[in-house]
């Protein structure tokens, strides 16, 4: 099915571990972008890329780094993982007016 | 800045009465917004938006929302509950030029009561 595929779905690290998370999209769309959500707080945007090539910082990328690969690619990386990372982090792409989401990555940081 | 303000993180209603879901936003340019609705371990899904467009807005499994600019609001309603329409709802907020990111509320969690 055409959609937002997001590896893996859940994943426990240890602090100081570090690991990448990756998303696809098949409807070619442009923009991607990064969330991560935690109980209370909604949806807060890590990093978002308008197009191939480019990213942006959104409200907090400290801790994070991205690569925009190619159109259909843009996977997150922890380099050092810390307990505050853990989360449920979700991928979406846009073609323009609002976003498909993928299932989202569960993330534990022990 | 955009922002979103969603009024009351959980809301219950019997099956069968009115959902309100209230939403006020603040954006310095004309804005674009959205309802989504989460369900338990699954990703967000659009409800419905809003883009300049009618101000009353139908999406979908029989939700509405209205646009108004004089109050900054966009609630969502549906005039029947159903239990299937348990989940959390996000309501949200973007610009209406080529960097289209949303800003998210903090969402709201619907109860429903049989």
């Amino acid at each position: 099915n055409a959609g937002v595929t997001q590896t893996p779905k859940f994943q426990v690290l240890k602090t100081g571990q570090s690991m990448t998370l990756q998303c696809a999209q098949d409807m070619n769309h442009n923009s991607m972008y990064w969330y991560r959500q935690d109980p209370g707080m909604g949806l807060r945007l890590i990093y978002y890329s308008a197009s191939e090539g480019t990213t942006d910082k959104g409200e907090v990328p400290n801790g994070y780094n991205v690569s925009r690969l190619n159109k259909r690619e843009f996977s997150l990386r922890l380099e050092s993982a810390a307990p505050s990372q853990t989360s449920v982090y979700f991928c979406a792409s846009s073609p323009q007016y609002g976003y498909t989401f993928g299932s989202g990555t569960r993330l534990t940081v022990v | 800045a955009q922002s979103v303000t969603q009024l009351g993180s959980h809301v219950s209603v019997s099956e069968g009465a009115l959902v309100l879901l209230r939403c006020n936003y603040s954006s310095s340019v004309p804005p674009y917004l959205f309802w989504y609705v989460q369900y338990p371990n699954q990703g967000l899904q659009l409800l419905l938006k809003y883009t300049s467009a009618a101000t009353l807005v139908k999406g979908i499994n029989g939700f509405e929302a209205e646009f108004k600019k004089s109050e900054t609001s966009f609630h969502l309603t549906k005039p029947s509950a159903h239990m299937s329409d348990a989940a959390e709802y996000f309501c949200a907020v973007s610009r209406m030029n080529r960097d289209d990111k949303i800003i998210f509320g903090k969402g709201t969690r619907l109860h429903i009561l049989p």
